[in-house]
């Protein structure tokens, strides 16, 4: 199984200031047929499902805020939060999708400093 | 809009059964794979199986192989997950998630609500 270690488990920002979460996986997860990362991004908040944010991970999902954006590849991946709004607030959760079984990395709770 | 809501969860003595449903809405259900995900305060999310579109492939995480079967009715706009030989282990949120694309192990790009599932005597 692909491991996906997430880091920090926690932290917390001023109000418009950048959260960085970091991602690595036990492997990689590069295809090597498109060139793309097998990578995905979600966001959950209290009592919500998980929100996909990001896949291929750099490309953004319809409707998602410009304010995240997703970087990496091979094993080490960053989700951006670029200015960060009240809103924000969440556990955010990596996933990879290079091969079964889909593993998701164990969250990092972001917070208001 | 996209729309899955669960169903079926509840308590339920080890050893045994649940049937989960999800019914799918605003897309044609028929053109995609879905899956299953679980999520406990100590795993953390958990993927649990997958159903292709056609329903001809289907997988699970090992400790869900032999115990439960992933399954859909096109024809209803409803995925299952039929839940056997429970184990205090298995207690969590079950939320089933569309995938993305049109294979079958891609990224997840709605989920439901979630059904919650407790095993315990």
């Amino acid at each position: 199984d692909v491991v996906m270690t997430q880091s920090p488990g926690s932290l917390a920002v001023a109000l418009g200031e950048r959260a960085t979460i970091n991602c690595k996986s036990s492997q990689s997860v590069l295809y090597t047929s498109n060139n793309k990362n097998s990578l995905a991004w979600y966001q959950q908040k209290p009592g919500q499902p998980p929100k996909l944010l990001i896949y291929w991970a750099s490309a953004r999902e319809s409707g998602v805020p410009d304010r995240f954006s997703g970087s990496g590849s091979g094993t080490d991946f960053t989700l951006t939060i670029s200015g960060l709004q009240a809103e924000d607030v969440a556990v955010y959760y990596c996933q990879q999708y290079y091969n079964f079984p889909l593993t998701f990395g164990g969250g990092t709770k972001v917070g208001i400093k | 809009q996209v729309q899955l809501v669960e169903s079926g969860g509840g308590v339920v003595q080890p050893g045994g059964s649940l049937r989960l449903s999800c019914v799918a809405s605003g897309f044609p259900f028929i053109n995609y794979a879905f899956h299953w995900v679980r999520q406990t305060p100590d795993k953390g999310l958990e993927w649990v199986a997958v159903i292709s579109y056609d329903g001809r492939i289907t997988d699970y995480t090992d400790s869900a192989r032999g115990r439960f079967t992933i399954s859909r009715d096109d024809s209803q706009n409803t995925l299952y997950l039929q839940l056997d030989s429970l184990r205090v282990e298995d207690t969590a949120v079950y939320y089933c998630a569309r995938d993305a694309q049109p294979g079958y192990g891609d990224w997840l790009d709605y989920w439901g609500q979630g059904t919650m599932v407790t095993v315990s005597s």
